[in-house]
C-alpha cells in the first residue's frame, strides 16, 4: 500500500513566521499535491508537482511556495503566515501521466496561525 | 472545462437502508471519475474509479457506483448503511489524459447514519 506521510498532525505558528509542511510517499510516484481544505470551500489545489524541480500553480498559490528536491519529498512553504492561512492542508501522490490514476492522501496537518 | 456537482451537502439514513448520494459532472474529454471518503481527522481514501471500462464500478467496503453518460452522473451507492460508514464523500472528476492539476474536486456530501 502507498504510504503518503505528513510530518505533523498539528501545527500552531505565529503570524509573519516561516512555516514548512513536509510531505513523503514512498511509492516513486511522479505526482505530488499540496491542498487546503476549508469547511464549506471544499479541496482547493494550491500546488501541484510533476517531476522533481518541476512545479504548477494550482487555484490558490498565493502566500505559498512549494519544494521537490528528492521524488518522494513535496514541501510546502508558507513565507509569512498569516491568520487566513488557517486551515486544513493535505498533501497527495499519484502515477505520473495524466488525472486518470488515484490519489493516495496523508492524513492532513491542522495548522493554525495565532 | 469540468464541473461536478455534488448534490446533496448532507444526507441521513437509518443503519441498514440504503445510501445514495448523488453527483453530476461535465467534462469536455472523455472523464475519468473517483468517489473518496474522509473520515474524521484523516485523510481522503478512494473508494472506486471509472476510467471508460466497464460502467457499473465497484469499490470497497460494499460501495459502487454507476457512470451514465446521457445523464452525466456518476451516483454513489451502497444497498445496506453501517454505522462506520458515517464519513464525508468526495465525487472527483479529471480530464482523463489532461494534466493532474486538472483534478476537480466536489464540495462533498456528509454522511450520517442513524441507528
Amino acid at each position: 500500500d502507498v504510504k503518503v506521510t505528513q510530518s505533523s498532525r498539528y501545527l500552531v505558528k505565529r503570524t509573519g513566521e516561516k512555516v514548512f509542511l513536509e510531505c513523503v510517499q514512498d511509492m516513486d510516484h511522479e505526482n505530488m499535491f499540496w491542498y487546503r481544505q476549508d469547511p464549506g470551500l471544499g479541496l482547493r489545489l494550491i500546488y501541484f508537482s510533476y517531476d522533481v524541480k518541476m512545479k504548477e500553480k494550482g487555484d490558490i498559490p498565493e502566500g505559498y511556495s512549494v519544494s521537490r528536491e528528492k521524488k518522494e519529498r513535496f514541501s510546502l512553504i508558507l513565507e509569512s503566515a498569516s491568520t487566513n492561512q488557517t486551515s486544513m492542508y493535505l498533501c497527495a501522490s499519484s502515477l505520473g501521466g495524466g488525472g486518470n490514476q488515484p490519489q493516495h492522501f496523508g492524513d492532513g496537518t491542522r495548522l493554525s496561525i495565532l | 472545462a469540468q464541473s461536478v456537482t455534488q448534490l446533496d451537502s448532507h444526507v441521513s439514513v437509518s443503519e441498514g437502508t440504503p445510501v445514495l448520494l448523488r453527483c453530476n459532472y461535465s467534462s469536455s474529454y472523455s472523464p475519468s471519475l473517483f468517489w473518496y471518503v474522509q473520515h474524521p481527522n484523516k485523510g481522503l481514501q478512494l473508494l472506486l474509479k471509472y476510467t471508460s471500462a466497464a460502467t457499473l464500478v465497484k469499490g470497497i467496503n460494499g460501495f459502487e457506483a454507476e457512470f451514465k453518460k446521457s445523464e452525466t452522473s456518476f451516483h454513489l451507492t451502497k444497498p445496506s448503511a453501517h454505522m462506520s460508514d458515517a464519513a464525508e464523500y468526495f465525487c472527483v472528476v479529471s480530464g482523463g489524459r489532461s494534466s493532474a492539476s486538472k483534478i476537480i474536486f466536489g464540495s462533498g456530501t456528509r454522511l450520517s447514519i442513524r441507528p
